[in-house]
């Protein structure tokens, strides 16, 4: 059973439509959720860190919120230079130092 | 702040031969070091962990003979493919783990493009 499962795969937006992406996973006792940008042929940009449910953290026009089981990312008025893969992952206390990513939600923004 | 830098950015050798990739963090130590390999439109997959002064952990199905980490200093981790063949081309990419101030956040390097002939 995957432990984390991010949805959807894809996601195509027009510029200016707004939507989230989300992360759920199955980890018990969470140490963190993270969330990267990765270009391709690039690697990985972080973008923020959670580590309890109830926390959100901002940056442009992203903004990332935490659940027990879940962890979305919004985008809000998304341009074309957000077009990118969203990749989530968690680090949790069965799994030591290590990240546990999701496959990740690829996003093409249209203008 | 938290730069991690990869070099070379691209490699192209022949089957049999070793390639080393550097993993540096630029502005800041880092207790630990990741090594993943990424395939085509797949997430990544955890190679191995290494700790400043000590031996790499690798994951389970990784050849510790054919992947050699060494983390030599806090800013510093290299991996070298040894003998390497067409099956081992991959997108290779470092993070790294300050201490102190940001416990659990890794920041990954650009990644390194191993092509096998």
């Amino acid at each position: 059973e995957d432990q984390v499962t991010q949805s959807p795969e894809a996601l195509r937006l027009q510029e200016g439509e707004s939507s989230s992406l989300n992360c759920s996973y199955t980890v018990s006792g969470l140490r963190g959720l993270f969330w990267y940008r990765q270009d391709p042929g690039k690697g990985p940009e972080f973008l923020f860190t959670l580590y309890s449910a109830g926390e959100e953290k901002e940056k442009e026009r992203l903004k990332a919120t935490l659940t027990k089981k879940e962890s979305f990312l919004h985008i809000t008025a998304p341009k074309p230079e957000d077009s990118a893969t969203y990749l989530c992952a968690v680090q949790a206390w069965e799994y030591g130092n290590k990240l546990v990513f999701g496959a990740g939600t690829i996003l093409r923004v249209k203008s | 702040g938290a730069v991690v830098s990869q070099h070379p950015s691209r490699v192209i050798c022949k089957s049999g031969t070793s390639v080393k990739i550097e993993c540096r963090s630029l502005d800041f130590q880092a207790t630990t070091m990741f090594w993943y390999r990424q395939f085509p439109k797949k997430s990544l997959m955890l190679m191995a962990t290494s700790n400043e002064g000590s031996k790499a952990t690798y994951e389970q199905g990784v050849e510790k003979d054919k992947f050699l980490i060494n983390h030599a200093s806090l800013t510093l981790s290299t991996l070298t493919v040894t003998s390497a063949h067409p099956e081992d081309s991959s997108f290779y990419i470092c993070s790294a783990r300050p201490g102190l101030a940001d416990q659990e956040t890794q920041y990954f390097g650009p990644g390194t493009r191993l092509l096998v002939l």
